[in-house]
């Protein structure tokens, strides 16, 4: 079963560069690492995802080592707006074409003035 | 483009007593999945519907069960209501064939308060 680590929490002040780690030791060949960002009462927003080095696109940025059993998703110049749960996520393919994406905890990510 | 919508967004219901929950895909989606995400936690797989029928399931009871309509809409049901099944409750949508990459599109979910 494909399952997930990140810190449980992590402070950081407005305008910083944020990483969060993620690891996934027993990731399958074909699966993608996709990260999501929940705030309170609402539904997890799709953030980013890759399969293999990096990953940008207007909002953050994904790095993934070769042998993919981490990645680590960056946050550039974060703001109080940024204070949100991220769930990192890998696909556990169940047969058949399904899969089934289980979350974790999340790293709850505060942004201080 | 209407992303997925879920009625509705709170109610509060009493144990023992059954509630439906509502889905509409986002457009052009066929799959729609649901969670239960209790306060504090991540949100706990429950099923996945595809061409009307259940594909996978979590950990969940059978007092847990769903329908998928013919225009890929979807309802959860939850019988025998327990204390424990307060949550928000989120819906999901993708198009099949694209789950491995696992960009799911979500609703902003239906409180439920057991009391």
């Amino acid at each position: 079963l494909a399952k997930t680590t990140q810190p449980i929490s992590m402070d950081s002040y407005e305008g910083q560069e944020v990483n969060i780690t993620c690891s996934h030791n027993n990731i399958a060949t074909n699966d993608y690492i996709t990260w999501y960002q929940q705030f309170p009462s609402q539904g997890p927003r799709f953030i980013i995802q890759g399969y293999k080095t990096k990953v940008t696109n207007e909002v953050a940025s994904l790095f993934i080592p070769a042998d993919r059993k981490s990645s680590t998703l960056s946050l550039p110049r974060v703001s109080l707006s940024d204070t949100a749960v991220y769930y990192c996520l890998v696909g556990d393919f169940q047969g058949s074409g399904t899969y089934k994406y289980i979350f974790g905890t999340g790293t709850r990510l505060k942004v201080l003035a | 483009d209407a992303g997925v919508t879920q009625s509705p967004t709170h109610l509060i219901k009493t144990r023992g007593q059954q509630v439906t929950l509502r889905c509409s895909p986002k457009s052009g989606h066929d799959t729609v999945s649901w969670y239960q995400q209790a306060l504090g936690q991540g949100p706990q797989f429950i099923f996945q519907y595809y061409e009307e029928e259940e594909r996978q399931r979590g950990n969940f009871p059978d007092r847990f069960s769903g329908h998928q309509f013919p225009n890929y809409s979807s309802e959860l049901n939850v019988n025998a209501l327990l204390l424990g099944d307060s949550a928000l409750y989120l819906c999901a949508s993708n198009r099949l064939g694209e789950e491995r990459t696992g960009e799911l599109f979500f609703g902003e979910g239906s409180r439920l308060t057991v009391l």
